[in-house]
């Protein structure tokens, strides 16, 4: 089955600290990546993504991800966190082949302590 | 700002009722796809459209149904609501259709659905 993981529901870091935050992923295809932030009554925002080519991506706002196919993981990491990151990370899956159809995680809020 | 937008914010319906959503895509995007996110959850796909033609459907039943019109503008349409309806309604517009080599969905601010 097609699935997404994002083990942590919240995380809780301080401002100036770094980040990670876990998504491990199951799917047939040869997956298409992306992370999106989702703050208060917004939509949500596109960080990065991943199609092909080098396994590390750069995106908005300073993030990044590598994709481990080995691990089947998409882990999305930022060296030092500003308090405006504080929002919930949706980590999502689509395919070429299923018309981009994304399969997203459940979501991990991120706490930002002053 | 991703150019795409949805109306209205935030609607109260009742049980039985029956409820239409817009969206209005970014300029010059084919697809649309719908989104349902209940709280505290992630998003689940409704379905698709493409060209104004349904591109594909989640776990959805029939009473959840949708139109593409000629301006790729698009309605998401429920009837008989349920309590569990209730949920943020997302909608996200790509310019890449079926076959393309990538798809950036963008996505509106979403609709908040409350069944009572």
């Amino acid at each position: 089955a097609q699935s997404v993981t994002q083990p942590d529901i919240h995380i809780t870091v301080s401002e100036g600290a770094s980040l990670e935050l876990r998504c491990n992923y199951s799917y047939g295809a040869t997956p298409y990546l992306f992370w999106y932030v989702q703050s208060p009554g917004q939509g949500l925002q596109l960080l990065l993504k991943y199609f092909s080519g080098d396994t590390l991506v750069q995106g908005i706002k300073g993030f990044e991800a590598e994709f481990k196919r080995s691990q089947s993981s998409f882990n999305l990491r930022k060296p030092s966190v500003h308090w405006s990151d504080a929002a919930e990370y949706f980590c999502a899956v689509g395919a070429r082949r299923s018309n981009y159809q994304l399969i997203w995680g459940a979501g991990t809020k991120l706490i930002i302590k002053p | 700002e991703t150019g795409v937008t949805q109306s209205p914010t935030h609607l109260i319906k009742t049980r039985g009722q029956q409820v239409t959503l817009r969206c209005s895509s970014q300029s010059g995007h084919n697809t649309v796809s719908w989104y349902q996110q209940a709280l505290g959850q992630g998003p689940q796909f409704i379905f698709q459209y493409y060209r104004e033609e349904e591109n594909g459907r989640g776990n959805f039943p029939p009473r959840f149904s949708g139109l593409q019109f000629p301006n790729y503008s698009s309605e998401l349409n429920v009837n008989a609501l349920e309590l569990d309806d209730s949920a943020l309604y997302l909608c996200a517009s790509s310019l890449a259709g079926p076959g393309s080599t990538s798809n950036i969905q963008y996505f509106g601010a979403g609709t908040r659905l409350s069944v009572l």
